[in-house]
């Protein structure tokens, strides 16, 4: 059974930095990888999706990774604002074309300091 | 684009009362999701359906059951609510398949409190 990881659970920095949130997974058999942003009371958002067939993905501030290989994914957030202050969850898209569900890390809540 | 409805988004039960979560997606997605978001256990999905007509379990079916009423609407529905299903329920929606058609899109939540 998949495990999604993410470390560390909270973080809190000063705006305008950079920064990377972690996710690990134990099987490397994903078929894709997906990075999420929630905010209180509210939905997920999807920031990126990265295909098994890719190594990286990026979207205005933000960059994610996936090295299938270390079972591991980076999400990236250059020059960090008070607004990206949310949980950030990883999912595991699935086996096999994805039509049962995602497996979810626990997430990481992000807070900048203005 | 309406994306993901579902209603209500707050409703308190008492145990033992029934109750439906409805859902509805616009995006012609062929599969929808039910999950529910507790503290400190985060996302777990409680049932799935992959295409129209087909619904499965997923990690924490107990206590509801589901219908696929059409390709839009997925509900979900407790028949004898218990303190433990006390959670904040999220439906999901995507079209399977290659590339960033597989992105999985979210309701803005129902918020369940069982007494």
């Amino acid at each position: 059974k998949q495990e999604v990881t993410q470390i560390p659970a909270a973080l809190s920095v000063p705006e305008g930095e950079n920064l990377v949130l972690n996710c690990s997974f134990t099987d490397s058999a994903i078929y894709n990888l997906q990075w999420f942003r929630q905010d209180p009371g509210k939905g997920l958002t999807s920031l990126l999706l990265i295909q098994s067939s890719q190594r990286e993905q990026t979207s205005g501030r933000l960059n994610a990774s996936l090295d299938k290989s270390s079972g591991r994914s980076t999400l990236y957030i250059a020059a960090s604002q008070p607004g990206d202050s949310a949980t950030y969850l990883c999912a595991d898209g699935g086996a096999g074309g994805g039509a049962d569900g995602l497996t979810f890390g626990k997430g990481t809540h992000l807070i900048i300091q203005p | 684009n309406a994306g993901v409805t579902q209603t209500p988004k707050f409703q308190v039960l008492k145990t033992g009362q029934s109750m439906t979560l409805q859902c509805a997606q616009d995006m012609n997605h062929n599969s929808m999701y039910w999950y529910r978001q507790d503290p400190g256990m985060g996302l777990r999905l409680i049932y799935y359906s992959a295409s129209e007509g087909t619904t499965d379990k997923g990690e924490v079916p107990n206590g509801y059951n589901v219908s696929r009423l059409n390709k839009r609407e997925f509900s979900l529905r407790l028949e004898s609510a218990a303190p433990s299903q006390t959670s904040v329920y999220f439906c999901a929606s995507r079209r399977t398949g290659t590339g960033d058609r597989n992105t999985i899109y979210f309701g803005e939540g129902s918020w369940l409190t069982v007494v």
